[in-house]
């Protein structure tokens, strides 16, 4: 165990369906981040929040939308997504101490999602 | 651009043989860093090795790193069947915001009994 929880691990829906992903970290980390990975594709970094605020979004569509309501919260929701959004959600936490550092990530589980 | 490359992409050793892995880069790094990945699950820190280092050392984890060619490499001695994973590097570059990392794609290693 990472420290770092995901629910849920399995989520299949519909193009029309509105779901949320959770993560939940319990390191005392105040960053937190989402990563999506995709078959045969590297990991692309989401979303990034530090000290509970957006500091990356790396051209995200609209479609997700990041909710950090604290420093051990995480929530990704999803709508109207498309099939191809179907990949791997991971979510990962890390010590920022706003400057440079060794910044190691701890990640979760991840959430498999399919986008019927 | 892609940070992190990882070569080979797959690699398949019998067990007790050693592994190696390497993964070039592209911009000046903060730090370099290792990590596996068992199929579907999530990611787990290896070794992190910072820009002024040379080797690194853990277990049976060996990494190294020439910041004037921009690689690393990880080497795993007598690797046993449950190295099996996909394993990663990731760079913490001096140009990013302080708590960012860039993923590369991967190498899958398969240890075989």
């Amino acid at each position: 165990e990472t420290g770092v929880t995901q629910t849920p691990r399995h989520l299949v829906m519909g193009m029309t369906n509105k779901k949320s992903l959770k993560c939940e970290q319990h390191l005392g980390h105040n960053a937190m981040y989402w990563y999506k990975q995709s078959a045969k594709k590297p990991l692309e970094l989401m979303f990034v929040y530090s000290l509970e605020e957006r500091v990356e979004n790396n051209s995200v569509p609209s479609r997700f939308s990041p909710e950090c309501p604290n420093s051990s919260h995480l929530f990704l929701h999803l709508h109207t997504l498309q099939p191809e959004d179907s990949a791997l959600y991971l979510c990962a936490s890390s010590q920022d101490v706003g400057f440079a550092g060794d910044h190691e990530q701890f990640f979760g589980p991840g959430t498999r999602l399919t986008v019927l | 651009s892609q940070q992190g490359e990882e070569d080979p992409q797959a690699l398949s050793i019998q067990e007790g043989e050693n592994a190696t892995m390497n993964c070039s880069y592209k911009t000046s790094i903060n730090n370099l860093q290792w990590y596996r990945q068992n199929s579907g699950r999530g990611l787990v820190h290896l070794i992190l090795i910072r820009s002024n280092e040379r080797e690194k050392h853990s277990g049976r984890l060996r990494v190294t790193l020439d910041t004037s060619k921009k690689s690393s490499s990880l080497l795993i001695t007598a690797s046993r069947a449950a190295d099996t994973a996909s394993y990663f590097c990731a760079t913490d570059a001096t140009a990013n915001a302080g708590n960012m990392l860039t993923f590369g794609g991967g190498t899958r290693l398969m240890v075989k009994p």
